[in-house]
């Protein structure tokens, strides 16, 4: 089956903590997004990457990290600098302008 | 960042009813984009206009560009229960720029 997999669907941080969220696809789309949803809300675009290798920030990358080593893989990495993490995450990939997402990962704060 | 403005916020709708939601912005668009989310899942896209005027259908599902390139409209029609969800427009500047994207339209049935 083609699709994007983010896991794991629930994650808890600690204080202090660094996390790292997994977005794998199998549709061999070269560009791949992260983006951040909070209740009620639409969507903010964090990093994006349109190529192995090479990324760019979002609208609201202040706290996060990313890397894109392989095609297939995107890791998000929340980090201690990030004062409010608690929402839900959607990782994306797209072929031309249409965009397929994972199903999300919710992060909330310990 | 910047938005698309999506009305109306959210809808109490009877089953059977027909649904109308739109997007508008102030730049001129070349891609829209109509998406459905449901409870903890990610967006699923539903429908996506490349130019303006074009009307697309999917189903009980109708959308449009706008002739001026910088709205777009969405119809449902004779709504049923799996039809909540909340409803996201995304519009493209080019294809140099990412997607801007409305709020999300929240559609309800009434009991």
């Amino acid at each position: 089956d083609g699709g994007i997999t983010q896991s794991p669907k629930y994650l808890f941080r600690k204080e202090g903590q660094n996390v790292t969220l997994s977005c794998e696809q199998n549709l061999n789309h070269d560009a791949m997004y992260w983006y951040r949803q909070d209740p009620g809300q639409g969507l903010r675009l964090i990093y994006y990457s349109q190529i192995v290798n090479d990324f760019q920030k979002g609208d609201i990358a202040e706290g996060y990290s990313v890397s894109r080593e392989k095609k297939e893989s995107f890791p998000l990495t929340v980090t201690s600098a990030q004062k409010n993490p608690t929402a839900f995450y959607l990782c994306a990939s797209s072929i031309g302008g249409e965009l397929f997402f994972g199903s999300g990962t919710q992060l909330s704060v310990l | 960042g910047q938005q698309l403005n999506q009305s109306p916020q959210s809808m109490f709708i009877q089953e059977g009813e027909d649904v109308s939601m739109n997007c508008t912005s102030s730049s001129i668009f070349n891609t829209w984009l109509w998406y459905k989310q449901d409870p903890g899942e990610g967006p699923v896209l539903l429908i996506a206009l490349y130019k303006a005027g074009e009307l697309t259908s999917n189903g009980r599902l109708t959308a449009q560009f706008g002739i001026t390139r910088k709205d777009s409209f969405l119809n449902i029609s004779a709504s049923i229960p799996s039809d909540v969800g909340i409803y996201f427009c995304a519009g493209q500047l080019d294809s140099n720029y990412q997607l801007i994207w409305g709020a999300g339209t929240k559609l309800i049935i009434k009991p």
